[in-house]
């Protein structure tokens, strides 16, 4: 079946730092991928997404590339904000006739002034 | 425009007890999924309705748990004799048609805690 493994967390930067959150996955077929990222208080928001091998996926200065041959969708961001803070969510959906969402079980991110 | 509405936010009941969850997707969404999200877990899924139908009802975990959507908008998530172990936050998330390609809309969840 299909699955979902990311990074444990909790992380914790400072203000400014370079941010990776590792996600690895097992799928059939070819799946599409998500980072979704929950705010404290609010409810679950898309990030980003890519739909097939190589595409690279962008969003308020957050980037991940689907690599196929790893099967990989790595979260990054150059320089994070105190404002970054929350639990990010790696997820993918494998088609067939409802794509629902698998997803990973979170990392929380702390950054610090 | 309005999001994705969940009622109640937060649901206190016994063991044994009866429980129903509301889920009030966007308007004009033909695809509405549930989810579950245990502590310090991902959301996992349990249903997917299309219009009226319940597509994929492979993640419902027994038979306690029912959910409906009889005109094709909101839904309600039913579970009988509630046990502990059914805490947890359940999610709705509505989407445009459902395709692959489609975001999917969360809603900010009903926190269940099962006495």
């Amino acid at each position: 079946g299909n699955s979902v493994t990311q990074m444990e967390g909790p992380v914790t930067l400072s203000e400014e730092a370079f941010l990776t959150i590792n996600c690895t996955y097992t799928a059939t077929g070819y799946p599409s991928l998500f980072w979704y990222v929950q705010y404290p208080g609010e409810g679950l928001q898309l990030l980003l997404k890519a739909t097939k091998a190589d595409d690279k996926g962008s969003n308020k200065g957050f980037e991940a590339t689907y690599r196929k041959e790893t099967t990989s969708f790595h979260l990054e961001k150059g320089s994070v904000q105190v404002s970054d803070s929350a639990v990010y969510f790696c997820a993918l959906s494998s088609g067939g006739s409802n794509y629902k969402l698998t997803f990973g079980k979170g990392t929380l991110l702390t950054v610090n002034p | 425009g309005a999001g994705v509405s969940q009622t109640p936010s937060n649901k206190v009941t016994e063991k044994g007890k009866y429980v129903e969850l509301r889920c009030d997707p966007i308007s004009g969404h033909t695809a509405l999924y549930w989810y579950r999200q245990s502590l310090g877990q991902g959301p996992e899924f349990l249903i997917y309705f299309q219009g009226t139908g319940a597509a994929d009802d492979s993640g419902l975990p027994n038979d306690r748990f029912f959910a409906v959507r009889p005109e094709g908008s909101v839904s309600t998530l039913k579970i009988q004799r509630t046990e502990r172990g059914d805490s947890a936050v359940y999610l709705c998330a509505s989407s445009s048609t459902g395709g692959p390609y489609n975001e999917q809309f969360f809603g900010p969840g009903t926190r269940l805690t099962v006495l």
